[in-house]
């Protein structure tokens, strides 16, 4: 399995809607990252969090930070159309003498109009 | 627009043949990344240059080799391709130092497709 799980894996949403994204980690968490992808594009940083009980926010976007759990949650309030596209999250891990993000699988949204 | 340019965008070839993916990082950046995102796998480190120096390797295969010029532009040269490389190729930037990883600026990748 994953060192980072992403739930649920694809997400169909009626425009207006709230959702959650989560991002389970099976070790300590240091830098959690979200990051938002268009199909076939690169990705777009979103937010970084680092102290456990930190939120932040990014016009609708909400991601917090719950280091007990080792998880985040990325939580969209009245979605878009625009809000849709691959949502991933990424965690510092030690590498070598340094850090270094793995990857979560990503969760693929689609807004219905 | 991120400011991290990759050439070329989409790229066809056969297997056994070599190909080089080149990156500009986004102006002032020193780090360089490169990472492979496939269906199965997802997004795969493959190597991190600092400032011309290799920093750090991931799951980079002995076929591909990397280096980062003067400049500061990168080059990911990929050679005795497989079916299995194809893949979206991505380059990312930052400035880069010790820590925490930090933003990242991604590239919108190169499309490898190997026949």
């Amino acid at each position: 399995s994953q060192e980072l799980e992403q739930s649920p894996q694809s997400l169909i949403v009626q425009e207006g809607k709230n959702l959650t994204i989560n991002c389970t980690s099976s070790k300590t968490l240091y830098g959690l990252y979200w990051y938002k992808q268009k199909y076939g594009e690169g990705l777009i940083f979103l937010m970084m969090l680092q102290k456990g009980g930190e939120e932040k926010s990014h016009e609708k976007i909400t991601a917090k930070l719950d280091e007990k759990k080792q998880q985040s949650s990325l939580h969209i309030t009245a979605s878009q159309p625009s809000h849709a596209g691959i949502y991933l999250c990424g965690a510092d891990r030690t590498w070598d003498s340094n850090y270094q993000l793995i990857w979560g699988a990503g969760t693929k949204l689609i807004i219905k109009p | 627009d991120s400011g991290v340019t990759q050439t070329p965008k989409h790229l066809i070839t056969a297997t056994g043949q070599r190909v080089t993916l080149r990156c500009s990082p986004r102006s002032g950046d020193l780090s360089v990344y490169w990472y492979q995102q496939s269906l199965d796998q997802g997004l795969q480190f493959l190597i991190q240059y600092y400032n011309g120096e290799e920093r750090a390797k991931g799951n980079i295969l002995e076929r591909f080799s990397a280096q980062q010029f003067p400049d500061l532009h990168s080059e990911l040269n990929l050679s005795s391709l497989e079916l299995g490389d194809s893949a979206l190729y991505f380059c990312a930037s930052s400035v880069g130092g010790k820590g925490y990883t930090g933003e990242l600026f991604f590239g919108e990748g190169s499309r490898l497709t190997v026949l």
